[in-house]
């Protein structure tokens, strides 16, 4: 069962604009879900959560969307730069420790 | 501070060998992870440890197996080595076991052939 699912593999977006990433899950069970940044040969970093009671959590450039009725959860953002350019990952988390990644959007920045 | 670092960096070996990676968590973090990356695959989750103890394993066989030791670096081990075992393979760690904030080593690249 994957719980979390990143239907879109890559996206491309020019600098300044608006960079949006989705994710779906399944399961209505969690307390957090978390994104991920990922570069080559380096591994994930975390870049901002929410919770399970929130509908958004907003940190500098990065907001996080939770539309819990459509299971469906985005980050956003806004300005994008070049060094934003990496793989995000959306994750979920409940406070039974357990973990599931989703399998990344290839985020890439034009400048 | 240090990161977690793990080692090797690379790791070439052939089918049926064992492996052994290894992990050492954030100075103060209790709580080891270990992940497994395959190509266009994302992170699947594989064991987790925490204060010494295995907490919660992923969907895997049972020839994945590790170990946390008492300054809570964790070893994980590979038996019968298989093709489809060729993957970058990602330790994390974090706080405590109700810590979801988990940061990442660089991981190891296993190639099996």
């Amino acid at each position: 069962d994957q719980q979390v699912k990143q239907n879109s593999p890559s996206l491309s977006v020019q600098e300044g604009r608006i960079s949006i990433l989705n994710c779906d899950y399944t399961n209505s069970m969690f307390d957090y879900f978390l994104w991920y940044k990922k570069y080559p040969a380096e591994g994930p970093t975390f870049l901002i959560s929410i919770s399970s009671i929130k509908d958004k959590n907003e940190d500098g450039r990065f907001t996080v969307f939770l539309n819990k009725s459509a299971k469906h959860l985005s980050l956003h953002i806004v300005p994008s730069q070049p060094g934003d350019s990496a793989v995000y990952f959306c994750a979920r988390w409940n406070t039974g420790n357990q973990f599931y990644f989703g399998t990344g959007t290839s985020l890439t920045v034009i400048p | 501070e240090a990161g977690v670092t793990q080692s090797p960096t690379h790791l070439i070996k052939t089918r049926g060998q064992q492996v052994t990676l290894r992990c050492s968590p954030i100075s103060g973090h209790t709580s080891v992870y270990w992940y497994q990356q395959a190509l266009g695959l994302g992170l699947q989750f594989l064991l987790w440890y925490d204060e010494g103890e295995e907490r919660n394993r992923g969907n895997f066989p049972p020839r994945f197996s590790g170990r946390q030791f008492p300054n809570y670096s964790s070893e994980l081990n590979v038996n019968a080595l298989e093709l489809e075992d060729s993957a970058l393979y990602l330790c994390a760690s974090s706080l405590g076991r109700t810590a979801y904030e988990q940061y990442f080593g660089p991981g190891t690249r296993l190639t099996v052939t």
